[in-house]
């Protein structure tokens, strides 16, 4: 069973709509979570840590949901820019600090 | 400027070369990692190090070597005896952020190509 788990999509989304991610993860021991943005044949950039209580970063918004074990990302008003894949990301301490990613959910905003 | 270099960007091989990949950071993070990415596939681990002169195997470690005699440098070696040495290599690094979260910040990769 993988670690990490999203829906691949891909999401293809009209400019100004609102569109969210959804994520799984397996092991309860997962100490952090995290959502990266990767732009087609480049590094995944840190879009947001996500915090128990939830957390916002503009039009960006994450939830942890420990009890059912998934993360989920909310994007509005959604911008041409915003064409990426997006990364799901956890943390388990009890393995060395080793990060296991998701494969990924690719989104494309449409003018 | 704060950040991991990678390089080459692009590194071209002959099949049966050994080839070591470049990965420093001066972002004084103890813990850095080395990923391989393959088309429409998440990130694999390959090794990664929590301190100097410490390292542990990932997921796929079978044919790569690494090293970590300074903080800063991790440098990656694909030996002959990885099977499929073709991919997009990702070095990363983290440190714990504000005592809450440790947060993973990537180089730009190098795309190995070998034929």
């Amino acid at each position: 069973r993988k670690e990490v788990e999203q829906d691949p999509g891909p999401f293809n989304v009209p400019e100004g709509a609102t569109v969210a991610f959804n994520c799984t993860y397996s092991n309860s021991a997962s100490q952090s979570f995290f959502w990266y943005r990767q732009d087609c044949r480049k590094e995944p950039k840190l879009l947001m840590s996500v915090y128990s209580s939830g957390n916002e970063d503009g039009r960006f918004t994450a939830q942890l949901n420990r009890a059912s074990q998934y993360i989920s990302l909310l994007i509005r008003d959604s911008k041409l820019s915003d064409s990426a894949t997006y990364l799901c990301v956890v943390r388990l301490s009890n393995t060395g600090n080793q990060f296991y990613f998701g494969t990924g959910t690719s989104l494309t905003v449409i003018p | 400027d704060g950040g991991i270099t990678q390089s080459p960007k692009y590194l071209f091989r002959k099949e049966g070369q050994n080839v070591t990949l470049s990965c420093e950071q001066n972002l004084n993070h103890d813990a850095m990692y080395w990923y391989r990415q393959d088309p429409g596939q998440g990130l694999r681990l390959i090794y990664y190090s929590q301190i100097v002169n410490d390292f542990q195997k990932g997921d796929i470690a079978e044919g790569y070597s690494v090293s970590r005699e300074k903080k800063e440098s991790f440098p990656l070696t694909v030996t002959s005896a990885q099977k499929n040495p073709t991919a997009f290599y990702l070095c990363a690094s983290s440190a714990p952020r504000s005592g809450r979260t440790y947060e993973q910040y990537f180089g730009p990769g190098t795309r190995l190509t070998v034929t």
